[in-house]
């Protein structure tokens, strides 16, 4: 199975600021990744797909990059609803299989 | 718009079968894919499997021959077993709608989780 390593593991950032997590795959997934953000008691909500495209109703300060088994999810200007974790899932290979995930909180 | 919602046992005794259901509203599930994905105390997760438009299915090899998914057209819900359940198969457990093509798939809608306990 592919391995996602996610980092960082945790992250406090201030609001307005830019937040970056990464995702690196144990080998190329070929730019089919995806991210995920979860709330508390909420289920996953798709952000991007394909590694760089915005899902459906997704606000434009999240966006994703990379290829081959380096990918990130940015966050522009962070605000206080984007609290929560994120996780990634690969898609190339069989099984799929998804990272650790990254708890995002406030500073 | 697409909702799933899990439903079955919160807790299930080890040795036993956990058994939930998926119940999909506004998409008929003979037009798509549909999973069951899990996950731990600790946050890993889990695809656990799939079952086609068509009915047939693709499971993850961890789980060997323990699972088994199936569905209801009539009442356009899908269902998952699980045989032989451990402590290590404590989880909450979501039913999903893969999205994208040629066996490569994300997931664009989700159900709200089901916490399942095995415990004695």
């Amino acid at each position: 199975d592919i391995q996602m390593t996610q980092s960082p593991a945790s992250l406090s950032a201030s609001l307005g600021e830019t937040v970056t997590i990464e995702c690196r795959a144990s080998e190329d997934i070929y730019s089919n990744l995806a991210w995920y953000q979860q709330k508390p008691g909420n289920s996953p909500q798709l952000l991007i797909y394909d590694a760089n495209s915005l899902a459906d109703g997704v606000p434009s300060r999240f966006s994703g990059s990379g290829s081959g088994t380096q990918y990130s999810l940015k966050i522009n200007s962070l605000q206080s609803e984007d609290v929560a974790s994120y996780f990634c899932q690969q898609y190339n290979n069989y099984p799929p299989t998804f990272g650790a995930g990254t708890k995002l909180e406030l500073k | 718009e697409v909702q799933l919602q899990e439903s079955g046992p919160g807790l299930v005794k080890p040795s036993q079968s956990l058994s939930l259901t998926c119940s999909v509203t506004g998409y008929s599930i003979t037009s798509n894919y549909w999973g069951w994905i899990r996950k731990f105390p600790g946050n890993k997760m889990e695809w656990m499997g799939y079952i086609s438009y068509s009915g047939s299915t693709s499971y993850n090899p961890s789980l060997k021959s323990r699972i088994s998914i199936t569905r209801d057209t009539s009442k356009n819900q899908f269902f998952l077993q699980l045989n032989s359940v451990t402590t290590e198969d404590t989880a909450t457990y979501y039913c999903a709608r893969p999205r994208g093509y040629y066996g490569r798939y994300y997931f664009d809608y989700w159900g709200q989780g089901v916490m399942v306990t095995v415990s004695s």
